[in-house]
């Protein structure tokens, strides 16, 4: 139970597109979603949280006009990642609380901007 | 405040030692300390979690070990083994209502 579904897993796309990045939840009802980015041998770090129905809130440093987040429902939330750029490139991870279960992830997206 | 510290940033163990992880973090109002594994290319994976009201929480090979006044908490890995070989990553969180803060990670390498 309490399992979030991301995709896609990998995707590659040229300079100047946008990508999106989806979430579901398959078994539960997420209000919350957290939004993280992992380079490459390092660790996991916050990028945002979104809440459904109201805009989502950015930790400092990241361009919120860059990476738009919707929540439009208690099963999806997605994260749309405009204009890529290279240093964009990224392992981009979805994570939701779990009523007394702690918290349940995402797979994963490995993102590659060519 | 919403600091985790994690270390050793890398860690190479015998199979069947024991291999040992330590983090420490310093707001008060966690109450939930996770351990995950991550493998290349995959999301982090739920090793074992601990609540503040316990010292200790044993599954399998795994153990949490916790010092509440310290405000420390530390993983280890009884009988190592080459699959254990990952990334391992300590958290903090306040049960669901912020993000999870993880610590840096340790890179694990069990010997054959």
């Amino acid at each position: 139970g309490a399992v979030v579904s991301q995709h896609p897993s990998r995707v590659i796309c040229k300079s100047g597109t946008s990508v999106k990045i989806e979430c579901r939840s398959l078994d539960f009802q997420a209000t919350t979603m957290f939004w993280y980015r992992q380079f490459p041998k390092q660790s996991l770090m916050l990028m945002a949280t979104s809440n459904e129905g109201s805009k989502a809130t950015y930790e400092q440093g990241v361009e919120k006009d860059k990476f738009l987040i919707n929540h439009a429902s208690l099963t999806l939330s997605t994260l749309t990642v405009t204009s890529a750029h290279p240093e964009d490139s990224s392992f981009y991870i979805c994570s939701a609380p779990v009523q007394t279960r702690g918290y349940t992830f995402g797979s994963g997206t490995r993102l590659t901007v060519v | 405040q919403q600091q985790v510290k994690q270390s050793p940033q890398s860690l190479i163990v015998q199979k069947g030692g024991i291999s040992i992880i330590n983090c420490a973090y310093e707001n008060t109002a966690f109450d939930y300390f996770p351990w995950y594994q991550q493998f290349p290319g995959k999301g982090p994976a739920l090793l074992i979690a601990i609540r503040p009201d316990v010292s200790e929480k044993k599954e399998g090979r795994f153990t949490i070990s916790f010092n509440k006044s310290a405000k420390q908490f530390s993983l280890h890995i009884m009988d190592s083994q080459p699959g254990d070989s990952a990334t391992y990553f300590c958290a903090a969180g306040d049960t669901g209502r912020r993000a999870l803060t993880f610590g840096s990670g340790t890179r694990l390498q069990v010997q054959p």
